[in-house]
């Protein structure tokens, strides 16, 4: 059965500390989408990044990246150089194509990442 | 540029109560959902619609009614409200196209619903 999880339930750092989030997936489908978002404080959850099944390649967005590795089933959000800014929860979701009629997401738990100053 | 507007914000509702959160998008969407969030849980799908006049259950439906009669409308009823629906629910749409599986869910910013 499909199933994301995000074992770290609370992390705390100090500004400007490096920290990785983690995210583990099942899923049996061959193709399928990993995502991140990011709910702030304020409670909106924005999107941060996509990725399919077919493309390992790592990510970066200036301080963010994304390690996707599908021999270990895991899709990892690092962030270098906290900041206050950056607090939040995060979720990581997963979409695949079979049997999928709405593009549904299924998450994980949640992170949520506090950085003090 | 409003995206996905869902109102209430905030409610309280007394158990039995029913009431409906309204859900609408201006991005001309075919694909709109609704979830919950509930603490350690993540968010998990209650309903969803691929187009006008076509709704569908998610993996926590009971207790809840959808219709979408409209594009850019996608209501959820409380058809008689129980303190386990005390919630933050979220609506969210996408292009709907395919591959769905694709499609970059946009979120509203939730109402957070407390039941009594």
């Amino acid at each position: 059965a499909q199933k994301v999880t995000q074992a770290q339930t609370e992390i705390s750092v100090v500004e400007k500390e490096d920290v990785t989030l983690d995210c583990v997936y099942e899923t049996r489908d061959t193709t399928y989408y990993l995502f991140w978002y990011k709910q702030p404080p304020s409670g909106e959850l924005v999107f941060l990044i996509r990725r399919n099944s077919f493309d390992e390649q790592n990510e970066i967005s200036g301080r963010y990246s994304w390690n996707f590795q599908k021999s270990t089933s895991s899709f990892n959000f690092t962030i270098t150089a906290s900041q206050v800014v950056d607090s939040a929860v995060y979720f990581c979701a997963l979409s695949e194509e079979r049997d999928n009629q709405g593009g549904k997401l299924i998450f994980g738990q949640g992170t949520e990442l506090s950085v003090k100053p | 540029n409003a995206g996905v507007t869902q109102t209430p914000k905030f409610q309280v509702l007394k158990t039995g109560q029913s009431m409906t959160l309204q859900c609408a998008q201006d991005m001309n969407h075919e694909y709109m959902s609704w979830y919950r969030q509930d603490p350690g849980m993540g968010l998990r799908l209650i309903h969803y619609s691929v187009g006008a006049g076509i709704t569908d259950q998610g993996e926590v439906p009971n207790g809840y009614n959808v219709s979408r009669s409209t594009t850019e409308d996608f209501p959820l009823r409380l058809l008689s409200a129980a303190p386990s629906q005390t919630s933050v629910y979220f609506c969210a749409s996408s292009p709907g196209t395919y591959p769905l599986a694709k499609n970059i869910q946009y979120f509203g910013a939730g109402t957070r619903l407390s039941v009594l």
